[in-house]
């Protein structure tokens, strides 16, 4: 099966600008997370989808990020405007079942705002 | 609070064995969970523990105590691909979410 994809792997953006993250799961996985890690901190939890619902935003960091994931199936992240501390490596993470063991990440997403 | 522990960095010879501990102040808990990540790949999942006791899984095993909040991952006969970091992380079930608390990971670097 395909792993989860993370689109683009790389960005850079000016201060101000809009940026846009992508995150295909696992066919059939009802539960997406994004998480976030800042340069020399650990990853962190953003929030978390069941199917096409937001069951938990409490991670995002300011109304700043928009998070969707119409129909249920891929997810996407805003960030508008974008600030130089949302520099970072974004990453999503699936799984079918709530609270399986382990859930399947993607590569990441390396966001840098100059 | 939530707070989680591991060395930044550990180094080991090819052949050995190493062991990378954690420790967890957290204020739900829905199991221990060790992944490996190398750089610039996603975080794989290695193995996890709910209760206390050791899991073995191959070169790999994962120990926990509970009530010490404690942890360790144990890699035998150690490889130069097992270079990479290794990341503790707590699972918080308490908002329904099941989401990941991370330690800053351990550097792991295997030496020929």
């Amino acid at each position: 099966e395909a792993g989860v994809t993370q689109f683009p792997s790389h960005s850079v953006i000016e201060k101000g600008q809009t940026v846009t993250l992508r995150c295909d799961p696992i066919s059939g996985h009802d539960n997406l997370y994004w998480y976030r890690r800042v340069m020399g901190k650990e990853i962190k939890f953003l929030l978390h989808f069941v199917k096409e619902s937001k069951q938990d935003e409490s991670g995002m960091p300011n109304n700043r990020f928009l998070a969707e994931r119409t129909g249920g199936t891929y997810s996407t992240l805003k960030v508008q405007p974008a600030e130089l501390e949302d520099s970072g490596v974004y990453f999503c993470a699936s799984s079918q079942v709530l609270g399986q063991a382990g859930y399947t990440f993607g590569s990441g997403t390396r966001l840098t705002v100059v | 609070g939530q707070n989680i522990d591991q060395p930044t960095e550990m180094t080991a010879t090819e052949g050995a064995i190493v062991q990378i501990n954690c420790t967890y102040q957290t204020s739900g808990f829905n199991g221990l969970f060790w992944y490996q990540q190398h750089a610039g790949e996603a975080p794989t999942f290695l193995s996890y523990n709910v209760l206390d006791g050791l899991e073995e899984k191959g070169r790999f095993s994962s120990f926990l105590s509970r009530s010490k909040g404690y942890s360790y991952l144990l890699l035998k006969e150690l490889q130069m691909k097992d270079s990479a970091s290794y990341l503790c992380a707590v699972r918080d079930s308490t908002s329904g979410t099941y989401k990941y608390i991370f330690g800053t990971g351990t550097r792991l670097k295997v030496l020929a």
